[in-house]
């Protein structure tokens, strides 16, 4: 059973520190990983793909890939009372898998 | 992207009926996917909707439960079938263009079986 997981929340951040939201997956031989956000009552948004090892900025996100720990973390600087969701992390093997999602707040 | 649109958006329904949901794509796409998402828990994928064959439904998902059609490269419906109140929940549609790439996502329709 493939497998990804997140810590469900809720993460309180205060405004303008550095949200850090972490995944794990269990199917080492996944080669696409996405960040999706939802706020309450809407559906899941991209903000963030990562294919290979190491960082990818989109300007205040960065996500990060190491696929020797099978870990994807997602950095948001400048927290924002707006960030504020469930931030969700998906994983492609043959299809996309995802997490359970991890509650976001950020404190004004 | 693709710019996803599915109705209806919200219904109530009567346990026993049917509901049918549909979800257009503003341009053809090589995968459309339905997904469930119950209150408070991720998505679960229900099955891949095949453009002119029978749908490839996960584990759990039948297809005389939930009767799908993909008559094109831009439209999908999903049928709920025999509705029960555990049958209340989020629908969601999802389209990706090609191997590898990300998924977008239909507004969603909010099931509600009484």
């Amino acid at each position: 059973q493939k497998e990804v997981e997140q810590n469900s929340g809720p993460l309180s951040v205060p405004e303008g520190a550095i949200a850090s939201l972490n995944c794990t997956y269990s199917d080492r031989g996944s080669q696409s990983f996405f960040w999706y956000r939802q706020y309450s009552g809407k559906s899941p948004e991209l903000i963030m793909s990562i294919y290979s090892n190491g960082d990818k900025e989109d300007g205040r996100f960065t996500a990060q890939l190491n696929k020797a720990s099978q870990y994807v973390s997602l950095l948001i600087r400048d927290s924002q009372p707006s960030d504020s969701a469930t931030y969700l992390c998906a994983v492609r093997d043959d299809k996309i898998i995802f997490g359970k999602g991890t509650r976001l707040h950020i404190l004004p | 992207s693709a710019v996803i649109s599915q109705k209806p958006s919200r219904d109530i329904c009567q346990r026993g009926t049917s509901l049918t949901i549909q979800c257009q794509v503003d341009s053809q796409v090589t995968m459309m996917f339905w997904y469930r998402q119950q209150p408070g828990q991720s998505l679960t994928l229900i099955a891949t909707a095949n453009q002119g064959s029978e749908a490839t439904y996960e584990s759990g998902f039948v297809i005389d439960k939930f009767p799908i059609s993909r008559p094109n490269l831009t439209f999908s419906t999903l049928t709920v079938s025999n509705m029960s109140p555990e049958d209340s929940s989020i629908y969601l549609c999802s389209a990706e263009d090609g191997a590898n790439t990300e998924a977008f996502f239909g507004q969603g329709t909010r099931l509600t079986v009484v």
